[in-house]
């Protein structure tokens, strides 16, 4: 069975920028997943950073931005604030409407 | 506005049935799949499934598949989990979230969520 890996934890100064990944324990993260990245606070409902691999969900500020680098897609914080501080989720398209979540990163901003 | 609007929290026994709810307001609600996802406490995002509201095409995870039945009622804009014998591990958050979704290329786009569902099973 896939799995889709994240880092578990990153920490990030504040205004600085931080990048996080989502790879597959087998092979490469390629654009035909139609990666998504969410943000969730404790007790909160997940919500929509990016979708389609590189598309800003509306209302999402420009220093959220995604990428594929090298083998797996990667989303970047630029000038990180305090109130990112959150869980970070991937999930791909595997296909047959079959969706995989990563297993979340956990990311400190201080 | 765009909203999903989960049910309450529930608290329920082992082995009791359980279906909880999902109503969508703001848009068409046949033009978009319902998707479900369970997080346990303290634990990731885990997806269950889908639904199409439209003609109740539904995908399951291949770990939900058997565990639960989803469900869509249209004429009420409302989309259902139900579970016909619950168990200690359905203990959980789950959250409905809206899906744009091309099913031939795999394209989606979830961009609306619930507030979640509290679910929790003891003796």
């Amino acid at each position: 069975q896939t799995v889709v890996t994240q880092e578990p934890a990153f920490s990030v100064s504040p205004g600085g920028t931080v990048t996080l990944t989502c790879g597959l324990s087998s092979g490469s993260v390629a654009t035909s997943y139609y990666t998504s990245w969410f943000q969730q606070t404790p007790g909160q409902a997940p919500r929509a950073l990016i979708y389609n691999t590189y598309t800003r969900s509306s209302g999402v500020p420009d220093r959220f931005s995604a990428s594929i680098l090298g083998n797996k897609a990667a989303l970047t914080i630029t000038g990180a604030q305090a109130d990112d501080e959150s869980d970070y989720y991937c999930v791909l398209n595997m296909g047959s409407g079959n969706w995989v979540f990563g297993g979340g990163t956990k990311l400190t901003v201080l | 506005e765009v909203q999903l609007v989960q049910s309450g929290a529930e608290v329920k026994k082992p082995g009791e049935s359980l279906k909880i709810s999902c109503k969508g307001s703001g848009y068409s609600f046949t033009r978009y799949w319902i998707g479900w996802v369970r997080q346990m406490p303290g634990k990731g995002l885990e997806w269950m499934g889908i639904i199409h509201p439209g003609d109740s095409d539904t995908r399951y995870s291949r770990s939900f598949q058997g565990q639960v039945t989803m469900t869509a009622d249209k004429s009420i804009s409302t989309a259902y989990v139900q579970w016909s014998s619950l168990k200690a591990s359905d203990t959980g958050m789950y959250f409905c979230a809206r899906i744009e979704m091309a099913p031939i290329t795999g394209y989606f786009n979830m961009d609306v969520w619930g507030k979640g569902t509290t679910v929790i099973v003891s003796s």
